[in-house]
């Protein structure tokens, strides 16, 4: 079975400072690992995705992630914020039939 | 380019009715995917379909629950003799996978969010 934890429910950071959003994962097989971006009363849009390739992985919006196998992360950064980041983030871990188990999730908060 | 569509966006019924919601997925795609997401969660997998064939059914799906894809494009997911439990938004995505299959990406509609009173 696949899981996925977001640790913390919460983050608030500062325009233009750096984000930071931790994931982690336990998945049997080598992963297809995804942040996925939700504003209010919307649908999920993809940011980025890791599918064996690099392990950097650069997305929309200035965002990318990092895959570290021997730590089961898939951590989410941003160098700078910007108000407009303020969503929520999901993590999520991808299988053989393109299932996607989702965490629950970390809501952004950028301070002015 | 349309995306995945989803219809209608917000009902509100009241407890012991029957809802349907109805998704269309990006046209090329073979995969159907539907979610369930409550406040403060992530998305719930429901159940996915290839083509016409409904493949995986989360135990979440009770009884009242029943989705079908029948010509292998458009989705619908009906409820009945719903419950306040129900509440939520429901979430539907599509992926295309081939024969060296896909890098499971799914597309997700805006979500059909169901209040029940």
């Amino acid at each position: 079975a696949q899981s996925v934890t977001q640790l913390g429910s919460h983050v608030s950071v500062s325009e233009g400072a750096l984000v930071l959003l931790r994931c982690n994962y336990s998945s049997s097989v080598p992963p297809y690992l995804f942040w996925y971006v939700q504003y209010p009363n919307q649908g999920l849009q993809l940011l980025l995705k890791y599918t064996s390739a690099a392990t950097l992985v650069k997305g929309i919006n200035g965002f990318e992630a990092e895959f570290k196998k021997s730590e089961t992360s898939f951590h989410l950064t941003k160098p700078s914020a910007h108000m407009s980041d303020a969503a929520e983030y999901f993590c999520a871990v991808g299988g053989a039939n393109s299932k996607l188990t989702f965490g629950k999730g970390i809501t952004l908060s950028v301070r002015p | 380019d349309t995306g995945v569509s989803q219809d209608p966006r917000h009902k509100i019924t009241k407890r012991g009715q029957n809802v349907t919601f109805r998704c269309d997925p990006i046209s090329e795609h073979n995969r159907l995917y539907w979610y369930r997401q409550t406040l403060g969660q992530g998305p719930e997998f429901l159940t996915y379909f290839q083509n016409e064939a409904q493949l995986e059914k989360s135990r979440l799906l009770s009884d009242r629950f029943s989705a079908e894809r029948p010509k292998g494009s458009f989705s619908t997911l009906e409820i009945q003799r719903t419950e306040q439990g129900d509440s939520a938004m429901y979430l539907c995505a599509s992926s295309f996978s081939g024969l060296a299959g896909g890098t499971g990406e799914l597309f997700f509609g805006e979500g059909s969010r169901l209040t029940v009173l």
